[in-house]
């Protein structure tokens, strides 16, 4: 019963587009919604969040979209680098408790 | 400041025997955090902990598996005995706080459990 999903295990982009990576949820009571990007061999690093009660975060490259009427959002990246080449997780907090984390997708950006 | 640090960074065992990994917390955090990662299920939560208190459980498999907390910068996850589907990567984390702000993860290297 996963309670956040990822439902594209990989995604590859061209550099310089943009990629978009989604991340669906079921559970109404999580308050914040945080992306984390993972390289091998290496644990997995915040890069950026959103709280429930905003619909838009931006970063530099990243925007993160929530949808809450759709149990959705979205982490999109522009310009895509070779270096955003990761596993990018989505993670929810679940009202100041713990984390739920998705099972993450693997981004490929092409030289 | 240093980061969350884990050790072993690499284990290999056989089945059966006891595995203990370790994790140092980033110093003032006061929530603790054990993740395995599998290419089946991603990142899944085992146990985590608030003031060094267990508050959740629950992602512990089974009763092979327990963590304790004995003081603020030091924690371990205990297999006993160790079974080859316990080979995953073994994540630590800790928080400043999970109920102020974002309460962003702070992730440590892992630990790479193999089990033949």
């Amino acid at each position: 019963d996963q309670q956040v999903k990822q439902n594209s295990p990989s995604l590859s982009v061209q550099e310089g587009r943009i990629s978009i990576l989604n991340c669906d949820y079921t559970n109404s009571m999580f308050d914040y919604f945080l992306w984390y990007k993972k390289y091998p061999a290496e644990g997995p690093t915040f890069l950026i969040s959103i709280s429930s009660i905003k619909d838009k975060n931006e970063d530099g490259r990243f925007t993160v979209f929530l949808n809450k009427s759709a149990k959705h959002l979205s982490l999109h990246i522009v310009p895509s680098q070779p270096g955003d080449s990761a596993v990018y997780f989505c993670a929810a907090r679940n009202y100041g408790q713990n984390f739920v984390f998705g099972p993450g997708t693997r981004l490929s950006v092409l030289p | 400041d240093a980061g969350v640090i884990q050790s072993p960074r690499h284990e290999v065992t056989e089945m059966g025997q006891e595995v203990t990994l370790r994790c140092k917390p980033i110093s003032g955090h006061n929530s603790l955090f054990w993740y395995r990662q599998t290419m089946m299920r991603g990142l899944e939560l085992l146990i985590y902990f608030n003031n060094n208190v267990p508050i959740d459980d629950s992602g512990m498999p089974e009763d092979r598996f327990s963590a304790k907390m004995p003081n603020a910068s030091f924690s371990t996850l205990k297999i006993q005995p160790s079974e080859p589907r316990d080979s995953a990567v073994y994540f630590c984390a800790s928080s400043p706080s999970v109920t102020l702000g974002t309460g962003e993860l702070f992730f440590g290297e892992g630990s790479r459990l193999t089990v033949l």
